[in-house]
């Protein structure tokens, strides 16, 4: 099973900061990286597929980056609808996992 | 718009098999690329895959879950259904059905809490 591990678990940050968030994979998982966003009690949502492609919709103050078993989720200008956890998830084999998350609090 | 939504019992007894439904509008389980899924979350969890089946009815398993679940598909109703034997509390959790488009999943149903309790 390929393991996913975030950092930081969590995050305080002010509106209009910059943040960034990231993911490590246990093994190398090319591109094959996905970012959600969830709120409570809500479904996550996706944000960015294939490491840095932006789902339609999504705002493009965030972005992806990273290849191999680094990556990055990086969110220009904090807005207050951000406040949320986010999520990594490698989709690199037949089988999905996710990492535990990072929340973003208000500081 | 693609729409899922979860039904079935929100209490399950230790030891018996949750059943869950997913009936699935604005898109077809029949064709297209895409994996029709089950993952849950515990609560204040990360969520977990739990399986998935293709439109040609091949599924895929968590290894951790293998031997206690089943996903299948009924075409004419257009929804997917997941069992999952012998529960414990551990199987406590928020159950979502989703669309896996193979580059994340993009459609999500709006979940439904299953407690494993006597």
């Amino acid at each position: 099973d390929i393991q996913m591990t975030q950092s930081p678990s969590t995050l305080s940050a002010s509106v209009g900061d910059r943040v960034t968030i990231t993911c490590r994979a246990s093994q190398n998982i090319n591109i094959w990286l996905a970012w959600y966003q969830q709120k409570p009690g809500k479904a996550p949502n996706l944000l960015i597929y294939k490491a840095s492609t932006l789902e339609s919709g999504v705002p493009s103050r965030f972005s992806g980056s990273g290849s191999g078993a680094e990556f990055t989720l990086t969110i220009s200008s904090l807005q207050p609808d951000d406040f949320a956890t986010y999520y990594c998830q490698q989709y690199n084999t037949y089988s999905r996992t996710f990492g535990q998350g990072t929340k973003v609090e208000i500081k | 718009q693609v729409q899922l939504q979860e039904s079935g019992p929100g209490l399950v007894k230790p030891s018996e098999t949750l059943s869950l439904t997913c009936r699935v509008s604005g898109a077809s389980v029949s064709s297209g690329n895409y994996y029709w899924s089950w993952i849950r979350q515990p609560p204040g969890k990360r969520p977990e895959w739990i399986g998935y089946i293709f439109y040609t009815g091949s599924t895929n398993y968590n290894p951790s879950l293998e031997s206690r679940v089943s996903i299948s598909a009924d075409k004419s109703k257009n929804q997917f259904s997941l069992r999952l034997s012998s529960v414990t509390a551990a199987d406590t959790a928020v159950y979502y059905c989703a669309r896996d488009a193979l580059d994340g999943v993009d459609y999500w149903g709006q979940g439904t809490l299953v407690t494993v309790s006597s």
